[in-house]
């Protein structure tokens, strides 16, 4: 079946745009993970949903991001008034609910602003 | 902040080789898993190993966890030069963050 697939795969946005990001997770999966990768590091967590419902916020860096599942499926990333350091690839993965469930990634979106 | 630091954190081999690199982290986890990725296939998960689990194979994998240490090690046998890639680990500790390392490189000459 098909993987996470996200959209857009690169973007460019200028210093102070609002960008959104789109993942699109496994059909079933109810886990639905964002991370945020900068070069030559390992993904860093930003926030996770169980369904619709977002339990864990606590990576977002600040308050100009903002992640929502409305239905419980497709999720967005949405970043206001971006910056040079939000520069990155960002993850998405979804799982199945429960412990010791692997992950499963998208390709992330490669998010560079000027 | 990441709880996992891999080592080394650049490895170069000869094909057919066998590759090792370590993993140590922080805190009490559920899990250890092993991520690679590389820039045609993205992030792809490798291997799981619980908490109460010490070894586990998968196909040239071998992966060991030390929960007294809080390490683990990831064993890749003849190495290949596809296995050319960073690989990761990453800690779920039950509070649904899954916490990556800083990766290691390998890289696998031919």
């Amino acid at each position: 079946g098909a993987g996470v697939s996200q959209s857009p795969r690169y973007k460019v946005a200028k210093r102070g745009q609002d960008v959104a990001l789109r993942c699109d997770p496994i059909s079933g999966h109810v886990s639905l993970f964002w991370y945020q990768q900068a070069l030559g590091q390992g993904p860093e967590f930003l926030t996770y949903f169980q369904n619709e419902a977002q339990l864990d916020k606590s990576g977002l860096p600040s308050d100009r991001f903002f992640a929502e599942r409305p239905e419980g499926s497709v999720s967005t990333l949405k970043i206001q008034r971006t910056q040079q350091e939000d520069s990155a690839v960002y993850l998405c993965a979804s799982s199945r609910l429960g412990p010791n469930n692997e992950q499963f990634f998208g390709p992330g979106t490669r998010l560079t602003v000027l | 902040s990441q709880q996992g630091e891999e080592d080394p954190q650049a490895l170069s081999i000869q094909e057919g080789e066998n590759a090792t690199m370590n993993c140590s982290y922080k805190t009490s986890i559920n899990n250890l898993q092993w991520y690679r990725q590389n820039s045609g296939r993205g992030l792809v998960h490798l291997i799981l190993i619980r908490s109460n689990e010490r070894e586990k194979h998968s196909g040239r994998l071998r992966v060991t966890l030390d929960t007294s240490k809080k390490s683990s090690s990831l064993l890749i046998t003849a190495s290949r030069a596809a296995d050319t890639a960073s690989y990761f680990c990453a800690t779920d500790t039950g509070t649904y963050k899954y916490i990556f390392g800083t990766g290691t490189r390998l890289k696998v000459l031919a």
